[in-house]
């Protein structure tokens, strides 16, 4: 089992404010993804990252990939309600998903 | 391209009964995984069928069982069910095992056991 820890487990922020999101394990992965999860639904995927050292942007939403591959971060800028969400991270192919950052963007 | 259906969106059981929940993949998809998920915690990985072959199971006793069909969709049976089995059932469909594409989830099913 390639556990992945996902940092801070829960996040209340502002409205406009800037957040970062870790997603840390021991092992290498060949790639990663991040999914988000809104009350009531499955998860969606975010993005799939692929080599270490990358930086994809989505919009408001950066994710970058570890130049090690051990590790993934996600940063949003400026937070909009719609942003409000269980954010997860997963090693491409590995089945296990990471333990989740709930995040609540107050307006 | 229709997604993943998942049947019932919501079930009551209770204790020491046995469950069957069940899966129509996205069309185009032979790979199906499984997962039990506690609320605002991540998904847990219960086990991944690919071409009705079980691929990867996690750390679920033998009481959660699970098919897959020839036209892909899915079973997950439980059975003597425990308080601690109330949880969100996800099913998530792929294109194949390691889907660069990303999973395709379903809406879940809430189970309660009573």
């Amino acid at each position: 089992t390639q556990l992945l820890e996902q940092s801070p487990q829960f996040l209340s922020i502002q409205e406009g404010e800037n957040l970062t999101v870790y997603c840390n394990s021991s092992s290498v992965f060949s790639s990663l993804q991040w999914y988000r999860q809104e009350p009531g639904e499955g998860p969606v995927l975010l993005v799939t990252v692929v080599t270490g050292g990358e930086v994809k942007k989505l919009k408001r939403l950066t994710f970058q990939f570890g130049d090690a591959r051990k590790d993934s971060s996600l940063h949003i800028t400026a937070a909009q309600p719609g942003d409000t969400g269980l954010y997860l991270c997963a090693g491409l192919g590995q089945f296990y998903f990471g333990t989740g950052t709930s995040l609540t963007v107050i307006p | 391209e229709t997604g993943v259906t998942q049947s019932p969106t919501h079930l009551i059981k209770t204790r020491g009964q046995q469950v069957t929940l069940r899966c129509s993949s996205q069309s185009g998809h032979n790979t199906v995984s499984w997962y039990q998920q506690a609320l605002g915690q991540g998904p847990q990985f219960i086990f991944q069928y690919y071409r009705e072959e079980e691929n990867g199971r996690g750390n679920f006793p033998p009481r959660f069982s699970g098919l897959q069909f020839p036209n892909y969709s899915s079973e997950l049976n439980v059975n003597a069910l425990e308080l601690d089995d109330s949880a969100l059932y996800l099913c998530a469909s792929s294109l194949d095992r390691t889907p660069y594409g990303g999973y395709t989830f379903g809406s879940g099913t809430r189970l309660t056991v009573v």
